[in-house]
């Protein structure tokens, strides 16, 4: 079984403090993505790896960085929080399809989440 | 407008009934998913699917590619299936997912 784990369930931390929210896939999975999801807005991608050391941005990456120093992990890093980032945030990993199994490989699979509140 | 469009919005349904949740998008996909996700949870992969009809259990997920539409289906529902159910398509030639804005499904005993 694909397993993907979050560091913390919940998480309460105070307006300009840094941090950390973990994410280990044990499926060696090349692609790794960070989500925060909120009531009316659904799913947006704050950044996602799709290799050791490599970042891309997604769609709200302001206010966020990452880290992959190893291929199981990825961190989001808050650098100072504020209360617009109280959410749910998701980790997820996926395969990167090759052409032969393309549609088999890219299927993404998510972890617990974490709620972080910011006071 | 959305890429990805998922109707109803909200749905309550009573136990034991047939329940259908739509979602249509606007661009060229390899892949759809079905997600399901339950109060505080996290979210569970139900089906990915690029063509035709899948099965697992009471559900059923379908695919136009030319119609660019997908249904879910739950049969013989339950209080269980309960739960937050989430469209999301991987655009042709692409990692990132870009999602619906999910189906609230309520079913009452």
């Amino acid at each position: 079984d694909v397993k993907v784990t979050q560091s913390s369930r919940y998480l309460v931390k105070r307006t300009g403090e840094k941090v950390f929210l973990e994410c280990v896939q044990d499926m060696d999975h090349e692609n790794m993505f960070w989500y925060r999801q909120d009531p009316g807005l659904g799913l947006r991608l704050i950044y996602f790896s799709y290799d050791v050391k490599m970042k891309e941005k997604g769609d709200i990456p302001e206010g966020y960085s990452v880290s992959r120093e190893k291929k199981e992990r990825f961190s989001l890093i808050l650098e100072s929080a504020s209360t617009n980032q109280t959410s749910m945030y998701l980790c997820a990993s996926s395969h990167t399809p090759d052409r032969v199994h393309y549609s088999a490989r890219n299927e993404q699979f998510f972890g617990p989440g974490t709620r972080l509140t910011v006071l | 407008k959305n890429e990805v469009e998922q109707s109803p919005q909200n749905l309550t349904a009573q136990e034991g009934e047939f329940i259908t949740i739509n979602c249509s998008y606007s661009v060229g996909i390899s892949a759809l998913h079905w997600l399901q996700q339950h109060p505080g949870g996290g979210i569970v992969s139900l089906f990915m699917l690029s063509s035709g009809k899948k099965k697992h259990g009471r559900l059923i997920a379908t695919i136009n590619i030319q119609e660019k539409h997908s249904s879910l289906h739950i049969t013989a529902s339950h209080p269980r299936d309960s739960a937050v159910y989430i469209c999301a398509v991987l655009k042709a030639a692409g990692n990132k997912l870009t999602f619906g804005g999910g189906t609230r499904v309520l079913v009452k005993p």
